[in-house]
């Protein structure tokens, strides 16, 4: 099993629609969690942070579930600047170094 | 600006060759890894570096080798290069656990 796993997607939405993206980790000593966008022949870039109270962005919700070891990303009011793949980020201390594990990552793509 | 700087952008070498991939933050970072990104794949661990003089494998080492002389700098070589290393290379950084992961932007790399 894979230590973070995401809907690899496509997801093709219309403008204006909510979407959201799902990932789960196994490892429940994991301490810190992100989402990131990546564009195409780019480097990934943070998008937000993740916590178990829940977190607002704009048009962008996430939500970390400790318990079932998942956190979520609801993009609502879909633009088309919103194509892109989003990475699920994991992070623990593990044998003397911050460890990051990376979901494969969730593409989404946003048309007229 | 404060950041991941990452050279080359793009090379192409021809099998056997080598070259090395030159990675420098000046955020006082301690955590520095090296990441390939190969189609569907998502983001695979190469090396990583917990602090100044400190190395050691990730889920993917084959093939290359790596030195942090310093703080800042920490560099990816590949002594003698295969076409299975044609890949997209990214170097990042992080301070702690509860911190953003910078990325530079990337380096394309062809081997024919």
């Amino acid at each position: 099993r894979k230590e973070v796993e995401q809907d690899p997607g496509p997801f093709n939405v219309p403008e204006g629609a909510t979407v959201a993206f799902n990932c789960t980790y196994s490892n429940s000593a994991s301490q810190s969690f992100f989402w990131y966008r990546q564009d195409c022949r780019k480097e990934p870039k943070l998008l937000m942070s993740v916590y178990s109270s829940g977190n607002e962005d704009g048009r962008f919700t996430a939500q970390l579930n400790r318990a079932s070891q998942y956190i979520s990303l609801l993009i609502r009011d879909s633009k088309l600047s919103d194509s892109a793949t989003y990475l699920c980020v994991v992070i623990f201390f593990s044998g003397g170094y911050n460890k990051l594990i990376f979901g494969a990552g969730t593409r989404l793509a946003v048309h007229p | 600006n404060a950041g991941v700087t990452q050279t080359p952008k793009f090379q192409v070498l021809k099998t056997g060759q080598s070259m090395t991939l030159q990675c420098a933050q000046d955020m006082n970072h301690n955590s520095m890894y090296w990441y390939r990104q190969d189609p569907g794949m998502g983001l695979r661990l190469i090396y990583y570096s917990a602090s100044e003089g400190t190395t050691d494998k990730g889920e993917v080492p084959n093939g290359y080798n790596v030195s942090r002389l310093n703080k800042r700098e920490f560099s990816l070589r590949l002594e003698s290069a295969a076409p299975s290393q044609t890949s997209v290379y990214f170097c990042a950084s992080i301070a702690s656990v509860g911190n953003t992961i910078y990325f530079g932007e990337g380096s394309w790399l062809t081997v024919v």
